[in-house]
């Protein structure tokens, strides 16, 4: 069945530094999206990106969907401490939407 | 406010109790979601139901019984529970069933079974 992995599980950065998380489908994807989980709190959704190539930006933060529509990242330059929690990639498929395992981003001052 | 409602927040029960958790959106969303959230594993979906008719059920215990009596509103019934079923049980909706919808999470209710 489809999968979608995403990596690292676990990033501790100072702040001021960059962060990447990687998001992998084993199959094409429609879309993949982008959610946060702040500490004790729930997903909230990020973005959604839909076209092979595209880029979007959302202050600090990039993200880019791969030309097979199979890869995606998030980036944030200049980590904040707010910038704490766990980021989750989704998959769309045809009719699922498929959770990568999250990547924890610790921020240390 | 999410826009999604769940309650309780907290819900602490024996195994032997039955308890129900509840889920409401204010959205006009077509679709709702149950999923379970635990510190070793990844976010698993439960069950789907579109237009209150359930659609999807990942292999899902019997003592997990949901209920969707319509498109705003929808239950988990949980009785004989076992220690490992503690966990964060998000609700979701989405405009409609399928992988393009993006989701709108409540704020979970945090189950512990004794």
């Amino acid at each position: 069945g489809q999968q979608v992995m995403q990596i690292p599980q676990y990033q501790h950065v100072q702040e001021g530094e960059d962060f990447t998380t990687y998001c992998n489908s084993s199959t094409t994807l429609s879309n993949i999206q982008w959610y946060k989980q702040r500490p004790g709190g729930h997903p909230v959704f990020l973005i959604q990106l839909v076209k092979s190539g595209e880029v979007k930006k959302q202050k600090r933060l990039t993200f880019q969907f791969g030309e097979a529509k199979k890869n995606s990242s998030l980036h944030i330059t200049a980590t904040q401490t707010t910038d704490v929690g766990t980021y989750f990639c989704a998959g769309g498929g045809y009719n699922k939407l498929i959770f990568g395992a999250g990547t924890r981003l610790a921020v240390h001052p | 406010e999410t826009g999604v409602t769940q309650t309780p927040r907290h819900l602490v029960m024996g195994m032997t109790n039955k308890k129900s958790l509840k889920c409401e959106q204010h959205l006009g969303h077509n679709a709702m979601y149950w999923y379970k959230q635990s510190a070793k594993k990844p976010l698993e979906l439960m069950f789907v139901y579109n237009f209150k008719e359930q659609t999807e059920n990942n292999s899902v215990p019997s003592r997990f019984s949901p209920e969707c009596p319509n498109s705003s509103h929808l239950f988990l019934h949980l009785h004989t529970l076992q220690p490992e079923d503690s966990a964060l049980y998000l609700c979701a909706s989405s405009q409609d069933r399928g992988g393009a919808n993006v989701l709108t999470f409540g704020a979970g209710s945090r189950l512990t079974v004794l």
